[in-house]
């Protein structure tokens, strides 16, 4: 299975700032998510990272907020922009092993904004 | 849109004790996937089903792929602490769609 890393793997921030996330994966894969998990919630999904193109975003979600970059198949960087404390979450990266029906998760990076 | 129930929410249960847990769904999928999440950590995949009726084992961990497509079970024998933690079913109809995840059961052994 892909072996998935985030950084950084907490931060706390504090409001109007931006922080971007880091995800690498140790091998290349098509697709890469983005999902964010609020305190005690399930997993949202954001955005799914496209290499090479804009990302599509989940319902609910904006470019402007969550700008995501997938420079090639094995790294996607989201960024939290603007923070409020109700961004305070797990944001977790995802990817889907090619050719088999299975989803792997990163650590998660977990933000609190002041 | 899609949703996933999962049953129960949460569960206290005796070290040694063997749990029940199950996810449904109003749409039928072709693919269901089962998760642990403990604290402060990502979810991490135990087990993957792709064929309806198919039950398959990981250790103690069972899963199975109801005949309905609308359903899937795990079960967990002999629980221990370190079972402790959040179980999400995902499910997803088609290759390419995204997953769609339940809303979890919070497992509590107790010694």
């Amino acid at each position: 299975s892909a072996v998935i890393s985030q950084k950084p793997s907490r931060d706390i921030c504090q409001r109007g700032t931006s922080l971007t996330i880091q995800c690498q994966v140790d091998s290349q894969v098509t697709m890469m998510f983005w999902y964010r998990q609020q305190p005690g919630q399930s997993l949202t999904l954001i955005a799914t990272a496209n290499q090479g193109s804009e990302a599509t975003y989940e319902s609910g979600f904006v470019i402007d907020k969550f700008p995501i970059s997938r420079p090639n198949l094995t790294f996607s960087t989201l960024t939290v922009s603007n923070m409020s404390p109700e961004d305070s979450s797990i944001y977790l990266c995802s990817v889907d092993e090619d050719n088999r029906e299975t989803q792997y998760f990163g650590p998660g990076t977990r933000l609190l904004v002041l | 849109g899609q949703q996933l129930n999962q049953s129960p929410q949460s569960m206290f249960i005796q070290e040694g004790e063997d749990v029940s847990m199950n996810c449904t769904s109003s749409s039928i999928f072709n693919t269901w996937l089962w998760y642990k999440q403990e604290p402060g950590e990502g979810p991490v995949l135990l087990i993957a089903l792709y064929k309806a009726g198919e039950l398959t084992s990981n250790g103690r961990l069972t899963a199975q792929f109801g005949i309905t497509r609308k359903d899937s079970f795990l079960n967990i024998s002999a629980s221990i602490p370190s079972d402790v933690g959040i179980y999400f079913c995902a499910g997803r109809r088609n290759y390419g769609q995204n997953f769609v995840f339940g809303p979890g059961t919070r497992l509590s052994v107790l010694p």
